[in-house]
């Protein structure tokens, strides 16, 4: 599976927006970016996906660079519940039936008041 | 509408011992994935059933692990003689497969699983 580096923490105010990178320099042509997270004692939530294009959703923004090799999360507006541990995966459109994914250790994203 | 359950929520077993985790994946699911994540790490892909069928088990650690999915819908994860580094979250997840084209996994509260 094609590797993803994302930081290990991030911090953001309130109200703000919140900008998260992730970085994807061995994707292939058959990867969609996949973003999910995982609030405290839970299990991961599906957030947003793309293949090349911009994506939006109700709850975040995807930004793919046009080379594909860095995307960005954007939270428009953080609140205390977006504090979370954010994964960026790749997943081979390609591969048959299995969607599995493969996660590595996230962004922990701080949310402060 | 319900959400994927997982029980027990929590589970504390003794070194060697048998533990089954239970899964019931969203209604109309044909496509259930369980993972393990342990302290700080994000989750590890485990097993992937299409339907009745193991599809994918590449991810279980050896043959001390072992998973059904009898009637396509629930699935219970089974580990004998556990060990304590079988310790972890236990997560199960469900999507509407592969025909949908949707891709979006459902993830529940997990399985927290303590071997002493």
């Amino acid at each position: 599976d094609a590797k993803t580096t994302q930081p290990n923490s991030m911090e953001s105010n309130e109200e703000e927006p919140v900008h998260l990178p992730c970085n994807h320099s061995t994707i292939s042509g058959t990867d969609y970016i996949h973003w999910y997270r995982q609030l405290p004692s839970q299990g991961p939530e599906y957030v947003i996906h793309g293949l090349t294009s911009n994506v939006n959703n109700r709850m975040a923004s995807l930004a793919i660079a046009e080379d594909r090799k860095s995307s960005t999360l954007i939270l428009h507006r953080a609140t205390l519940r977006d504090a979370a541990v954010y994964y960026c995966i790749l997943r081979d459109r390609g591969g048959g039936s299995n969607y599995k994914l493969t996660f590595g250790k996230g962004t922990l994203l701080t949310v402060n008041p | 509408g319900a959400g994927v359950s997982q029980t027990p929520s929590n589970k504390v077993t003794e070194k060697g011992k048998y533990v089954e985790l239970r899964c019931d994946p969203i209604s109309g699911h044909t496509a259930l994935y369980w993972y393990r994540q342990s302290l700080g790490q994000g989750p590890e892909f485990l097993i992937y059933f299409q339907g009745t069928g193991a599809a994918d088990d590449s991810g279980l650690p050896n043959d001390r692990f072992f998973a059904v999915r009898p009637e396509g819908s629930v699935s219970t994860l089974k580990i004998q003689r556990t060990e304590r580094g079988d310790s972890a979250v236990y997560l199960c997840a469900s999507s509407l497969g592969p025909a949908s084209g949707s891709y979006e996994q459902y993830f529940g509260p997990g399985t927290r699983l303590t071997v002493t």
